[in-house]
């Protein structure tokens, strides 16, 4: 079985440029969360999905930030028009069910120029 | 609010030395559940254990040992005999059952650097 994937692992932009990071969970895994960790912090939660429901939206997650989990399976996070505070650890989790341990994923590392 | 405090910033032990990592939570709810994690330099967040609140019972896995005690709203991890492999940055979350529905918060985390 494999563990939680995620796409890219490192991504460079520029300030103002859009960009899309990819999850792919454990396969059978009903939930799917993201995770925002910055340098010498825990990871803070953005949101997270009931299979392609998205049920809860932190106020971490600005108007530019969306996310989608179009069939169930695998999950996208777009950020548009980044800024420099957006340079963070992006990191999946996924689970069974509620309450079930949350395994992550290796995390997309995004620098804003 | 649930708040998760790992007040240990950084640790520092010579290899085969017993270290404790400190975890102390806040929650209003009555079953909540509690995680470690170790994160090492490679980033991946690796799961540790999990424990409900209605389980006190400590726990030992090789050399990891938790001890959970509710008076004192805490989750403290032992590692004996540390090895240079543990070093890594430890992680303490908690997730609320009625209030936050699963999702979990983390302390900020102890460093641990344990030296040959």
């Amino acid at each position: 079985d494999t563990g939680v994937s995620q796409d890219p692992r490192h991504k460079i932009t520029k300030r103002g440029q859009n960009v899309t990071f990819r999850c792919d969970p454990i396969s059978e895994h009903n939930r799917l969360y993201w995770y925002r960790q910055t340098l010498g912090q825990g990871p803070e939660f953005l949101t997270y999905f009931q299979n392609e429901a998205q049920l809860e939206k932190s106020r971490l997650l600005s108007d530019r930030f969306s996310a989608e989990r179009p069939k169930g399976s695998f999950s996208t996070l777009e950020i548009q028009r980044t800024e420099q505070g957006d340079s963070a650890m992006y990191l999946c989790a996924s689970s069974l069910s509620d309450w079930e341990t949350q395994y992550f994923g290796p995390g997309t590392r995004l620098l804003v120029l | 609010a649930q708040k998760v405090t790992q007040a240990q910033t950084e640790i520092s032990v010579v290899e085969k030395e017993d270290v404790t990592l400190d975890c102390v939570y806040e929650t209003r709810d009555t079953t909540y559940y509690l995680f470690w994690y170790k994160q090492p330099p490679s980033g991946e967040l690796v799961f540790l254990i999990r424990r409900n609140s209605f389980d006190e019972q400590n726990e030992i896995s090789g050399r990891y040992s938790w001890n959970f005690q509710k008076s004192t709203s805490s989750f403290n991890f032992t590692i004996t005999a540390s090895q240079v492999v543990d070093s890594a940055v430890y992680f303490c979350a908690l997730s609320e059952e009625d209030t936050n529905a699963g999702k979990s918060t983390f302390g900020d985390g102890t460093t641990l650097t344990v030296k040959p």
